[in-house]
């Protein structure tokens, strides 16, 4: 099966601080890669889309300068949280795909907590 | 724009026991729908999906039919396992291909 990996599963960091979160697809080659946000009892809500080699496209409300998110290869993207602040703790779930009609294929998440 | 509404949890039922787990959803056009299902420590993996009206899709004995009249997608399983105990999200698609979730569903199941 496809197979998606997140590192850190979880990071603390200090306020002020900028935060790495990686995204890998294992055993297939991922065209695009999504980031979700999911908060305590609530649903998971995108953030951004991102194809392999060009800039990701943000949902509205997402500061891209805040969340940077690169798609540099067809197995990897990154997800930087800029100058994180408490209230950027939160989960952080990505999913691959072959291409946008396919199916997504998730990671296991990353919790962050910013103290 | 599109949005989808789960029960709330958590639910707790006892091993070999129904489960129904409501699902409704409002969009433009017909979406595919999806159930993922996580299971601690893990991602979410789809469960099964329906991608057009009057579809059922199933999967592990869990079944869910795609209704345009009442706008739902419920998830149901005649006899569930201490094996089922996850967290259950409904999920729509429309014609942006964006996934829509609802907030989740905990199920345990207790033998």
């Amino acid at each position: 099966g496809a197979v998606v990996s997140q590192h850190p599963s979880r990071v603390i960091c200090k306020s002020g601080t900028s935060v790495k979160i990686e995204c890998r697809s294992l055993d297939f080659q991922a065209t695009t890669m999504f980031w979700y946000r999911q908060f305590p009892k609530q649903s998971l809500m995108l953030m951004a889309t991102s194809n392999e080699g060009s800039k990701a496209t943000y949902e509205q409300g997402v500061e891209k300068d805040k969340f940077l998110i690169n798609h540099a290869s067809l197995t990897l993207s990154t997800l930087t949280v800029t100058s994180a602040h408490p209230e950027d703790s939160s989960f952080y779930i990505c999913s691959a795909s072959r291409g946008r009609a396919y199916e997504q294929y998730f990671g296991p998440g990353t919790r962050l907590t910013v103290t | 724009g599109d949005s989808v509404t789960q029960m709330e949890g958590p639910v707790t039922l006892s091993e070999e026991a129904f489960l129904t787990i409501n699902c409704t959803y409002t969009a433009t056009g017909y979406p595919s729908l999806f159930w993922y299902v996580q299971y601690p420590g893990e991602g979410l993996q789809l469960l099964l999906k329906a991608t057009k009206a009057d579809d059922k899709g199933s999967n592990k004995g869990f079944e869910a039919t795609y209704r345009k009249e009442t706008t739902s997608f419920h998830l149901e399983k005649g006899s569930v396992q201490v094996s089922d105990s996850a967290v259950y999200f409904c999920a729509s698609q429309g014609g942006s291909e964006k996934l829509v979730f609802g907030k989740g569903t905990k199920l345990t199941v207790n033998p």
